[in-house]
């Protein structure tokens, strides 16, 4: 059974760089699709974006401008950036990988609250 | 930029059947899934490639995809599955997520 598990700072001061990773154990990070997905307290679900273990990157639009991805194969892990954060970047963050088909999300971390606040 | 359409509310009583739709210009054009969220938990889901159902859910859960609305629909509706509903679908290199609906067990 695959798991992945998010990790990285809770609190991020305005203006700074959010970092994140995301571990993946139980199998395999090669050959799949791996994604960054948020949710404010309360509201729906935002895509940011997701990497291919080549390295191949889609980004949302709206975050494009502030959002790097990256992929360890040697670690089993993918990170996301987001710079120059804002209040509006205050959410859960999942981190999500794609199996069954390239255009769904077959598991999902746990989410980890980052909040930004000085 | 691409938009799927969810109602915000569906309430249904035990036993009976829940249809939960979400719409999208062209939507059957696209493969939609849709995914269960329960309050504090991840998302899972349920539904792939507008009517495959994951290993582990329910025959109850079944989705449907044609024109502009996908539908999502459980039958015989229990208890636990009161949660949010999410509709997920592809345009243009990217994901769009519906707003979510909120599925009340009466």
């Amino acid at each position: 059974q695959v798991q992945l598990q998010e990790s990285g700072p809770g609190l991020v001061k305005p203006s700074e760089t959010l970092s994140l990773t995301c571990t993946v154990s139980g199998g395999s990070i090669s050959s799949f699709y791996w994604s960054w997905i948020r949710q404010p307290a309360g509201k729906g679900l935002e895509w940011i974006g997701r990497i291919y273990t080549s390295g191949s990157t889609n980004y949302n639009p709206s975050l494009k401008s502030r959002v790097t991805m990256s992929v360890d194969t040697s670690k089993n892990q993918f990170s996301l950036k987001l710079s120059s954060v804002t209040a509006a970047d205050t959410a859960v963050y999942y981190c999500a990988g794609s199996f069954t088909s390239s255009t769904n999300f077959d598991y999902w971390g746990q989410g980890t609250l980052v909040t930004v606040s000085s | 930029s691409y938009e799927l359409t969810q109602p915000p509310s569906v309430s249904v009583s035990p036993g009976q059947t829940a249809s939960i739709t979400c719409s999208g210009d062209k939507l059957g054009d696209k493969y939609a899934c849709w995914y269960r969220q329960k309050p504090g938990q991840s998302p899972v889901l349920v539904i792939y490639q507008d009517s495959k159902r994951p290993s582990g859910i329910p025959e109850r859960f079944s989705g449907s995809n044609s024109g502009n609305t996908a539908t999502l629909t459980i039958s015989g509706t229990q208890a636990m599955d009161e949660a949010a509903y999410y509709c997920q679908a592809w345009d243009s290199s990217t994901v769009v997520f519906g707003g979510g609906t909120k599925l009340t067990v009466l």
